[in-house]
Parts: C-alpha cells; structure tokens; sequence
C-alpha cells in the first residue's frame, strides 16, 4: 500500500529563519512526487512535481529535493506570508495520488 | 469565469438524506478527481474519471456515487449521508496525457447532523 507521511505535523519560525519540511514516502512504482501550497478555506495549490532521485527545483524561496524514500521541501528566509499548509503526494503508475496530512507552517514577523 | 468551481461551497444536512456536490471546469480537462479532506488523514481520493462515460474508485468509495456524462462536469452524489461523512470535499482536475499537475476547485464544506 501506497504511504506518505510528513514531520513535522507543525513549525514555527521567525521570519527569516530558514528550515526544512520532509515527506517520507513507501509507493509500489513512482511517477512523480508533488508538493502543493494550502492557505485556510481553499484548495490545494500546485507548486512542484519531482520524478526522479536528485532532482531539485526551485520557486522564489522554496526549493524541493527527492531521494528515494524522502523528499525535502526547504524554505530559505521565510516571510510571513509563507504560512501555509504543505501537502506532499506521491502518484503511481495506476494514476492514483496519495498525499500526506501535511505541514502547518506559521513565519512569525 | 474559467477554472474549476464547486457548488454549494457550504451545505448542512441530515442523516440519511440525499446530496449532490457539483464541480464543473473549463478547461476540457481529461481526467477529474473526488477527495475529501479530514482532521488527520490528509487528502483522500473518493472517485476519479479518466474522461467522459469512464469512472473508478479510490481509497474511499464507499457510499458515494459518481457519474460523469459531459467532459466538464462531474458530481459526486451522498445517496444517503451519514455523519461520518462530514467533511470538506475538493475537486480537481488534470489535463490530458498526464500533465501530473493537478488543479483544485475551492471546497465543499458538509455537515451531516
């Protein structure tokens, strides 16, 4: 069975205090890992898939890392309106995606 | 407007009655998917649709029903709702030939009292 499981449940940092969201992954064949933003009252928003170990990209303070059990989602500097939900998923080949519960992160100003 | 839309955003109902959440999208988007969002367990997929007229399940099926007769829409029918279903449900959609990135609707939120 497909899992995604993401620490911490919860962070709180200063604004520009830089840090790192995991998402640790078990998945029967990989067709991509996909990170999404979710503010309070909407859908999630798409920010990044990531199909292969190594693969890095980047979005203005964001930048998401895949090996193969974990990918990383490192935020440099942080501003308050990064506070966010992050939500980690996994898609096999039969089209399913998985996500994980997700990160809340609040920056502090 | 264009972009995937959800309706009602909000909806209040009773044990055992019947409710249908609607998603529509402009895109002519291909492929259409059903999750709900609890406390705990992150996003779980319900149904999906490849295209018109083609429907499957998803981790959580179960007394749910879904029908997809046009391209641009595709409702997601409680047939008779149990409070274990209340939860805020998401809509989303996926180009064809596996674009991989998904778009999501804004959110039904359901109580079943």
């Amino acid at each position: 069975e497909d899992q995604v499981t993401q620490s911490p449940e919860a962070l709180r940092l200063q604004e520009g205090e830089s840090s790192s969201l995991n998402c640790s992954y078990t998945v029967s064949g990989l067709r991509g890992l996909f990170w999404y933003r979710q503010d309070p009252g909407k859908g999630p928003e798409f920010l990044f898939t990531l199909y292969s170990a190594g693969e890095e990209k980047e979005k203005e303070r964001l930048k998401a890392t895949l090996t193969k059990k974990e990918s990383f989602l490192h935020i440099t500097a942080p501003k308050p309106e990064d506070s966010a939900t992050y939500l980690c998923a996994v898609r096999n080949y039969g089209q399913n995606f998985v996500f994980g519960p997700g990160t809340r992160l609040s920056v502090l100003p | 407007d264009a972009g995937i839309t959800q309706s009602p955003r909000y909806k209040i109902t009773e044990t055992g009655r019947q409710v249908t959440l609607m998603c529509h999208q402009t895109w002519s988007h291909s492929y259409m998917f059903w999750y709900r969002q609890d406390l705990g367990h992150g996003l779980r997929l319900i149904y999906y649709s490849a295209a018109a007229d083609i429907t499957d399940k998803g981790e959580v099926p179960d007394g749910y029903v879904v029908s997809r007769s046009k391209t641009e829409n595709f409702p997601l029918t409680l047939e008779s709702a149990t409070r274990s279903q209340t939860s805020v449900y998401f809509c989303a959609s996926e180009g064809a030939g596996g674009t991989d990135t998904q778009y999501f609707g804004p959110g039904t939120r359901l109580t079943v009292l």
